[in-house]
């Protein structure tokens, strides 16, 4: 099976913690690709950040930061230091090599309290 | 700039009367895709395209339908066999080509409302 897991429905902390989304994927791909994607109120996706299964090295962008593990099949996100800006819906993707669309796991809402 | 236009932003509409999404892309992408997403859901699949006039069904194709008439345009008519047509609507493109990135990009997305 081809699937994505987010297994927290929502978050809930207060500004200034840090925060980790996680995302458990299953392929039998050897070649594959994994996404976050953060969609605010406003409703549009927003594509935060694409790794290939051949690159497990962790990620850091500001306050962002991915943690992929192969060996545990996940790819979890990190947000440090949260802002009320970070409260969104977020999604975690999977793309194998074989497939025509990508698989999006059920999201997790993040709700970040002044 | 390049991207994905979705149009109109908010649509309403009668029960029973059949009304077309419009989804039009100018990031030469080859793949477009159709999503639906209800209130506190997550996405789920009505169509999707990897070639002018080729289409697949998703998950959920029931009472939709889709033209992939020109690379740049994907429009999705609920019709109304759709029993429960009001929702947001989410378009998506992503190039297919190999070495080039490959996650999806979407469109700001319509917000279907039958009365």
């Amino acid at each position: 099976a081809q699937k994505v897991t987010q297994a927290q429905t929502e978050i809930s902390v207060v500004e200034k913690e840090d925060v980790t989304l996680d995302c458990v994927y299953e392929t039998r791909d050897t070649t594959y690709y994994l996404f976050w994607y953060k969609q605010p109120p406003s409703g549009e996706l927003v594509f935060l950040i694409r790794r290939n299964s051949f690159d497990e090295q962790n990620e850091i962008s500001g306050r962002y930061s991915w943690n992929f593990q192969k060996s545990t099949s996940s790819f979890n996100f990190t947000i440090t230091a949260s802002q009320v800006v970070d409260s969104a819906v977020y999604f975690c993707a999977l793309l194998y090599s074989s497939a025509s669309k990508i698989i999006f796991g059920s999201g997790t809402r993040l709700s970040i309290r002044p | 700039d390049g991207g994905i236009t979705q149009s109109p932003k908010y649509l309403f509409r009668k029960e029973g009367q059949n009304v077309t999404l419009s989804c039009e892309q100018n990031l030469n992408h080859d793949a477009m895709y159709w999503y639906r997403q209800d209130p506190g859901q997550g996405l789920r699949l009505i169509y999707y395209s990897q070639i002018v006039n080729d289409f697949q069904k998703g998950d959920i194709a029931e009472g939709y339908s889709v033209s992939r008439e020109k690379k740049e345009s994907f429009p999705l008519t609920v019709t109304s066999a759709q029993k429960n047509p009001t929702a947001f609507y989410l378009c998506a493109s992503r190039s297919t080509q190999s070495g080039v990135y490959n996650e999806q990009f979407f469109g700001p997305g319509t917000r279907l409302t039958v009365l």
